[in-house]
């Protein structure tokens, strides 16, 4: 059983299309967020859910949009994609950093804009 | 194949050393910190965390060990094995969870036969 289940695991598009990410987890838990690790392995997050309402939106761009379901899903659409966007993209989740076990990532999937 | 480890701090050890992977945090009002392990291809895989109320933590074979007045943390693994070699981060938080974590730039651990 995947905890935290993202798909694609490898994309590979053109300019100017649009596409969308998946993200499923079956922790039970409330909050998922969207990280962005770039060709020099820097991790930074994007976009956080808790319970189907977006908590943070760092400065990515309108072409980016979270979708969220119900509180174990987490869709990425990103439109309009550009060169710049190719990257490897986690999704992930947790309860609450308190109850010690931090953050669950999927494994990443690798968008190639060509 | 890929080239970005070059561009991340690497340490090399010899098998059956320790290993102290180090990393300077920004916020000093991070509450709660992480260590990850990132092996090629895979996502981050959580290693061991740490309270700011605490300054030693132990794992199996990981200690990590905290020290709010200079904001650094360091992960120390012992007998270090070939399964070991990976990226390293670090990552600072704060509160319940919600808002995210900020992720280090990543250490590239080599093990030497």
């Amino acid at each position: 059983d995947t905890a935290v289940s993202q798909t694609p695991k490898y994309l590979v598009t053109q300019m100017g299309n649009d596409k969308s990410i998946k993200c499923e987890q079956n922790l039970g838990h409330d909050t998922m967020y969207w990280y962005k690790q770039d060709s020099k392995k820097f991790l930074k997050i994007m976009f956080s859910y808790n319970n189907k309402e977006l908590i943070i939106n760092e400065t990515v761009p309108n072409r980016f949009s979270p979708k969220s379901p119900d509180k174990a899903h987490l869709n990425l659409h990103i439109n309009s994609l550009e060169l710049g966007d190719s990257a490897v993209y986690f999704c992930a989740s947790s309860q609450d950093v308190s109850l010690g076990y931090g953050y669950t990532f999927g494994s990443g999937t690798r968008l190639t804009v060509v | 194949g890929e080239s970005v480890g070059l561009h991340l701090p690497t340490l090399s050890v010899q098998e059956g050393d320790n290993s102290i992977i180090n990393c300077a945090y920004s916020n000093s009002a991070s509450d709660y910190f992480i260590w990850y392990k990132q092996e090629s291809g895979k996502g981050p895989q959580f290693i061991i965390d740490i309270r700011s109320n605490m300054d030693k933590r132990q794992g199996q074979r990981v200690t990590v060990l905290l020290n709010k007045t200079v904001k650094h943390l360091s992960l120390q693994i012992a007998a270090t094995q070939p399964g070991d070699s990976a990226v390293y981060f670090c990552a600072e938080g704060l509160g319940g969870g919600a808002d995210g974590l900020t992720f280090g730039k990543g250490t590239h651990l080599i093990i030497q036969p």
